[in-house]
């Protein structure tokens, strides 16, 4: 079944220090590859997206993502971390069969507290 | 521009009762999402529909729950009788046409539903 794994449940980091969140995904051939953000009390809002080409990603807020097929990882990354990227990030996969339309299998997701 | 409205926000009720959770997608998308939040279990989606038909329900948890999409612009997620661990928070969110497979969401804020 298709899946995808966020190993690290809580990350603590500085404030303006760099943040990398990992993410591995179980379908190798294609996949459609998401990261979303969730402040508390809040919907998920999309950060960036990797459906093909360029492995490096840019997205909202300043983070950006790389694709790397032999890993099967897709981790997030921002330079420097600001205290209002205090937050969940939820890695997410696209259904499989193309039928599935949007469908989403997201990651357990990771907590980001950021330290003054 | 208005985004997905979800209501109620909050929801407490007693084992047993009916809740309606219900949603508002954004205007002009075509394809609804509910999605169930729980420390447990992470991100689930329950059911998605898609130009006002379900496509896939196979993440309802059982027969008391159920989905209907009456029209493009409203949706109700009941469950009938409500138990504790039904208590969650539970997501809508929506997607355009045109984006295809793309799998960008939109969410709401959520429904948080405490059954006592």
């Amino acid at each position: 079944a298709q899946s995808v794994t966020q190993p690290d449940i809580h990350i603590t980091v500085s404030e303006g220090a760099s943040l990398e969140l990992r993410c591995n995904y179980s379908y190798g051939a294609t996949p459609y590859l998401f990261w979303y953000v969730q402040s508390p009390g809040q919907g998920l809002q999309l950060l960036l997206k990797y459906f093909s080409g360029d492995t490096l990603v840019q997205g909202i807020k300043g983070f950006e993502a790389e694709f790397k097929r032999s890993q099967s990882s897709f981790n997030l990354r921002k330079p420097s971390v600001h205290w209002s990227d205090a937050a969940e990030y939820f890695c997410a996969e696209r259904g499989v069969i193309k039928a599935a339309g949007n469908k989403l299998t997201f990651g357990g997701g990771t907590r980001v507290l950021v330290k003054p | 521009d208005a985004g997905v409205i979800q209501s109620p926000r909050h929801e407490v009720t007693e084992m047993g009762q009916e809740v309606t959770l219900r949603c508002k997608p954004i205007s002009g998308h075509n394809s609804l999402f509910w999605y169930r939040q729980t420390m447990m279990r992470g991100l689930e989606l329950l059911i998605y529909f898609n130009n006002n038909v379900p496509i896939d329900d196979s993440g309802m948890p059982e027969d008391r729950f159920s989905a209907k999409m009456p029209n493009a612009s409203f949706s109700t997620l009941k469950i009938q009788p409500s138990e504790p661990r039904d208590s969650a928070v539970y997501f809508c969110a929506s997607s355009a046409p045109g984006t295809g497979y793309t799998g960008e969401l939109f969410f709401g804020e959520g429904s948080r539903l405490t059954v006592l």
